[in-house]
C-alpha cells in the first residue's frame, strides 16, 4: 500500500461545476500537509496548505481528517485554467520528507 | 517564496554518460532537496542535500549513483552517473526551511532523456 494514495480520475468536468478530491494517508506520524498542482512538464507548485482546521483560498476549500488520515480537496466554479494534476502531498516532518500521492488529474471543458 | 532555477533544462545523453544538474536558489536557504519523476509518475525523493556534509539519501538510492554537492546556501547539484534509459527522468529540486509547516518550493525541473 502506497503511503499517500489518491484517485487517479481524470475528472472530466465542465466549467462552473465542482468538484472534489480526496487523498488518504497511511502514516500517522505525518506532521503537514499539502496540495501542490503541477501542470503538463512543469513543476510542482503549492496550491495551499492544509490546516485541521479547514481552510479556504478563493474557490479552493482544503480539509484534514487526522483521525481518518484523510485529506480533501473542493474546487468550487471550476475554469478551463483548473486543468491540471492534483498532487496531495505529506510531510513526515523530521528530516522535513515529503511523500507525494501519484496524483489526480483535472479536465475542465467548456 | 524563493525563485529556483535548474541548468540545463533538458538534455538528451548517451547511455554510460554522466550528466551534471545545477540547481541555483535566489536566496540562502536552509534546505534543498533533489527529486525524480519518472514518465507518468509522481515524485520520489532522492536525497536531501546538506551543506557543508554529504547528502542524505532515500532507500533505493545511492551516493555513486547519484552525488550530490551543496557548497552554499544557494546552491547544488546532481549528477546522474553511468546513466542508463532507465534514468530518463524528471529531475527537480526544492527548497525549504526546517519547519516542516512550511511548504518546498521546486525548481523548474531538468528533463533528462538517455538513448
Amino acid at each position: 500500500r502506497k503511503e499517500v494514495e489518491q484517485d487517479p480520475g481524470p475528472f472530466n468536468v465542465p466549467e462552473g461545476a465542482t468538484v472534489a478530491f480526496n487523498c488518504t494517508y497511511s502514516n500517522s506520524a505525518s506532521q503537514s500537509f499539502f496540495w501542490y498542482r503541477q501542470d503538463c512538464r512543469k513543476e510542482p507548485k503549492l496550491l495551499m496548505s492544509v490546516y485541521s482546521s479547514g481552510n479556504e483560498d478563493g474557490r479552493f476549500t482544503a480539509q484534514l481528517n487526522r483521525a481518518s488520515q484523510y485529506i480533501s480537496l473542493l474546487i468550487r466554479d471550476s475554469k478551463l485554467s483548473d486543468s491540471a494534476t492534483y498532487l496531495c502531498v505529506v510531510n513526515r516532518g523530521g528530516y522535513n520528507k515529503l511523500i507525494f500521492g501519484a496524483g489526480t488529474r483535472l479536465a475542465v471543458h467548456p | 517564496s524563493a525563485v529556483i532555477s535548474q541548468k540545463p533544462s533538458r538534455d538528451i545523453c548517451q547511455r554510460g554518460t554522466s550528466l551534471t544538474i545545477q540547481c541555483q536558489v535566489d536566496s540562502q536557504v536552509t534546505m534543498m532537496f533533489w527529486y525524480r519523476q519518472q514518465p507518468g509518475q509522481s515524485l520520489t525523493l532522492i536525497a536531501t542535500a546538506n551543506q557543508g556534509s554529504e547528502a542524505t539519501y532515500e532507500s533505493g538510492f545511492v551516493i555513486d549513483k547519484f552525488p550530490i554537492s551543496r557548497p552554499n546556501l544557494t546552491f547544488s547539484t546532481l549528477t546522474v552517473s553511468n546513466m542508463s534509459p532507465e534514468d530518463s527522468s524528471i529531475y527537480l529540486c526544492s527548497a525549504g526551511s526546517p519547519d516542516s509547516n512550511q511548504p518546498q518550493h521546486f525548481g523548474d525541473g531538468t528533463r533528462l532523456s538517455i538513448l
